[in-house]
Formats: C-alpha cells, sequence, structure tokens
C-alpha cells in the first residue's frame, strides 16, 4: 500500500498561511522529512523532525506527532516564490521513502 | 557554498547506447544517494551508499543499471543498454545523515 499520503494540490493566497499535511505507516519510522522543489529545479531541504513537537526555521515550521503518524509543513506570510511542490519523507528501517509531493499554487 | 555536483546536466541519446552520468558529493558527506523522478513516478530511490559501500540498490534494474562510488568525491550511474523508459531527470544527493540530503542539479537524459 502506499507508504506516505499528502495531498496532491493545495492553493492559498499571498500573505496567509498554509499547511501541508503529510500522514504514513508506522513500522521501522524514524523521522520525517520535507523538502521543496521548483519547476526544473532539485528538491531543497527544509527540515526533518525525529522528535514530537514543531521545528521553526523563519517562515517554515514543521510538526510532527508520531502517535498519530502524522506531521505537517507550515508556510506563513507566504510569497510567490514559495509556489513549488513540496514532499514530505520518510526514513523506514534503512530506506527513505518519498511521498508524490503537494502543488502548492499562490495566488496573489 | 558547497553543493553536489551533477554532469551532464543533459543527455540525449538513441536506445541501446550506454550512458554514465557522474556527481561529486559534498566533501564530508558519508552517504550518497542516486534517485530517478518521473512525472508518473515521482521521485524513486535507485540506490544509497554509506562511507561509499552500496547499502541499498532495490529500487535499480539489475540488468541495466550500475552504480558505483570509485573514491569519494565520485558516484557514478550507468545504464546500459538504455531504453525510452529510461528517459527521465536523474539526481544525486548527499548528506551528513540519511535524513538530511542535499540535491544536485540533476541530468535530464532522454532515451531516443
Amino acid at each position: 500500500g502506499q507508504s506516505l499520503e499528502q495531498p496532491s494540490e493545495v492553493t492559498a493566497v499571498e500573505g496567509a498561511i498554509v499547511q501541508i499535511n503529510c500522514t504514513y505507516q508506522t513500522s521501522g519510522f524514524y523521522g520525517l522529512s520535507w523538502y521543496q522543489q521548483h519547476d526544473g529545479g532539485a528538491p531543497t531541504f527544509l527540515s526533518y523532525n525525529a522528535l514530537d513537537g514543531l521545528e521553526e526555521t523563519g517562515r517554515f515550521s514543521s510538526f510532527l506527532s508520531r502517535s498519530d503518524s502524522y506531521g505537517y509543513l507550515l508556510l506563513q506570510e507566504l510569497q510567490m516564490k514559495d509556489s513549488a511542490s513540496y514532499f514530505c519523507a520518510v526514513r523506514r528501517d534503512d530506506k527513505i521513502i518519498f511521498g508524490k509531493g503537494t502543488r502548492l499554487h499562490i495566488l496573489p | 557554498d558547497a553543493r553536489v555536483t551533477q554532469t551532464p546536466r543533459h543527455k540525449v541519446t538513441e536506445m541501446g547506447q550506454e550512458v554514465t552520468m557522474r556527481c561529486q558529493p559534498i566533501l564530508g558527506h558519508n552517504t550518497v544517494f542516486w534517485y530517478r523522478q518521473t512525472m508518473m513516478q515521482g521521485l524513486e530511490l535507485l540506490a544509497y551508499f554509506r562511507n561509499r559501500a552500496p547499502l541499498d540498490d532495490s529500487g535499480m534494474p539489475k540488468d541495466r543499471f550500475s552504480a558505483e562510488m570509485p573514491d569519494a568525491t565520485l558516484a557514478t550511474l550507468k545504464i546500459q543498454p538504455s531504453e525510452p523508459r529510461d528517459s527521465a531527470v536523474y539526481f544525486c544527493a548527499s548528506g551528513p545523515t540519511r535524513e538530511t540530503q542535499y540535491f544536485g542539479p540533476g541530468t535530464r537524459l532522454l532515451v531516443l
């Protein structure tokens, strides 16, 4: 079955806040990472959560709840340059598995 | 500003030809990954090295693909013979850990 679930698309307004969710299967889970990828570019590492709670890096925050097998990426004060695809990735045992990505559309 | 470099950036070849892609990981990173990205399949892990030793290549078609790290500054991915279905963007990534990966710019491969 699907190891990671994240929405395929999300739309938000410039200046607003958006949350991108990611749910995962728990067996062998170690931690959750987030990557950003602009069209035609390479994925860029954003954050990694191994423990429950919120990690903040500037306008971006990432949250993990191991008991709920759930995490999210929170983007605040959205800017047009944040239009991109966002991937969650899990380390499960010795493997790294990426989700299919969430395409974030930002409206002016 | 240390970066992962990949060559070539673009490659167009004919079916049956050998393709070699090269990657220079960031100095000091002991994990190196090869990924393939397509619209249909997304980002797929092909191979993973730690301290130059291959730890996982279960995602790689063994009959035609091979990955090596002849030294700490070079990782290679070869396809022989190439097929049209191999057309994709191939990314190399390195990191101090598996969870923190820094991607190269990718090689865009088109097999005709």
